[in-house]
C-alpha cells in the first residue's frame, strides 16, 4: 500500500522568504511522486511531477522539489514567496501497478503575508 | 492545455432527490477519468475509476448503488449521486487522462459543490 504523510496543516511565510513544503511518502515499489496546488473552490492545478530520472524536478511557477529515496521524501520548495502563491498544496503518490490512482496527502495550506 | 469542465459548479437539493455531475474533457480524449470527493479543509479521497466504455471501479467503502458513474464517451463521464442525503454534502472533482500509463499526468475538473438539504 502506498501513502503520503505531509507535515504541517499550515504554512506561513512572509512575501519574499523561502517556501519549503514537506511531504513523505511510504512505496513498496518505485513512486511516482507528484505536487498539486489548489486555489479556494477550483480544481487542482499540476505543479510538477517526479517520474524516473533526474531527482531535482523544476514546476511551474518557480516551484522544485527534490526526489530523495533514502529519506523517503519529496518536498517542495521556492526561493521567494509571492502572494499569489497563497493555496492549498497537495503531494500525491502513485506508480506503475495503480492504475493510475493517486494517493494524495493530507494537504498544507501557505499564507503569505506582505 | 488540457481542459476538463465539470457541470454544474454548484446545485443544491432536497434529501431523497439524484444529483448528475457531468465531467468533460474539452480538448483531447480521455481513456480514463476519476472521480474523488473531498470534504472541508480536506485532502482529496477517490471515489472510482472510470473507464471508457466499462463499468467503474469503486474504492473499498464507496457505494457503487449510491454513486453511479458512466463513461459513456472518450470525452463524458457522469457521476449521479442517488437518493441523496444531508451526508452526500461534499466537493466532487474529476480528473482526466490520457494515455493508460500511471506517469500520464490527470487533468482536474473545477469541482462541483453539493448540498443536500
Amino acid at each position: 500500500a502506498q501513502s503520503v504523510t505531509q507535515l504541517g496543516s499550515h504554512v506561513s511565510v512572509s512575501e519574499g522568504a523561502l517556501v519549503l513544503l514537506r511531504c513523505n511518502y511510504s512505496s513498496s515499489v518505485p513512486p511516482y511522486l507528484f505536487w498539486y496546488v489548489q486555489y479556494p473552490n477550483q480544481g487542482l492545478q499540476l505543479l510538477l511531477k517526479y517520474t524516473t530520472g533526474a531527482t531535482l524536478v523544476k514546476g511551474i511557477n518557480g516551484f522544485e522539489a527534490e526526489f530523495k529515496k533514502s529519506e523517503t521524501s519529496f518536498h517542495l520548495t521556492k526561493p521567494s514567496a509571492h502572494m499569489s502563491d497563497a493555496a492549498e498544496y497537495f503531494c500525491a503518490v502513485s506508480s506503475y501497478n495503480q492504475g493510475g490512482k493517486l494517493i494524495f496527502g493530507q494537504g498544507t495550506e501557505l499564507s503569505v503575508k506582505p | 492545455g488540457a481542459v476538463v469542465s465539470q457541470h454544474p459548479s454548484r446545485v443544491i437539493c432536497k434529501s431523497g432527490t439524484s444529483v448528475k455531475i457531468e465531467c468533460r474533457s474539452l480538448d483531447f480524449q480521455a481513456t480514463t477519468m476519476f472521480w474523488y470527493r473531498q470534504f472541508p479543509k480536506q485532502s482529496l479521497m477517490l471515489m472510482a475509476t472510470s473507464n471508457e466504455g466499462s463499468k467503474a471501479t469503486y474504492e473499498q467503502g464507496v457505494e457503487k448503488d449510491k454513486f453511479l458513474i458512466n463513461h459513456a464517451s472518450l470525452t463524458l463521464s457522469t457521476l449521479t449521486v442517488t437518493s441523496a442525503h444531508p451526508e452526500d454534502s461534499s466537493f466532487y472533482i474529476c480528473s482526466a487522462r490520457t494515455g493508460t500509463s500511471a506517469y500520464n499526468e490527470q487533468f482536474f475538473g473545477p469541482g462541483t459543490r453539493l448540498t443536500v438539504l
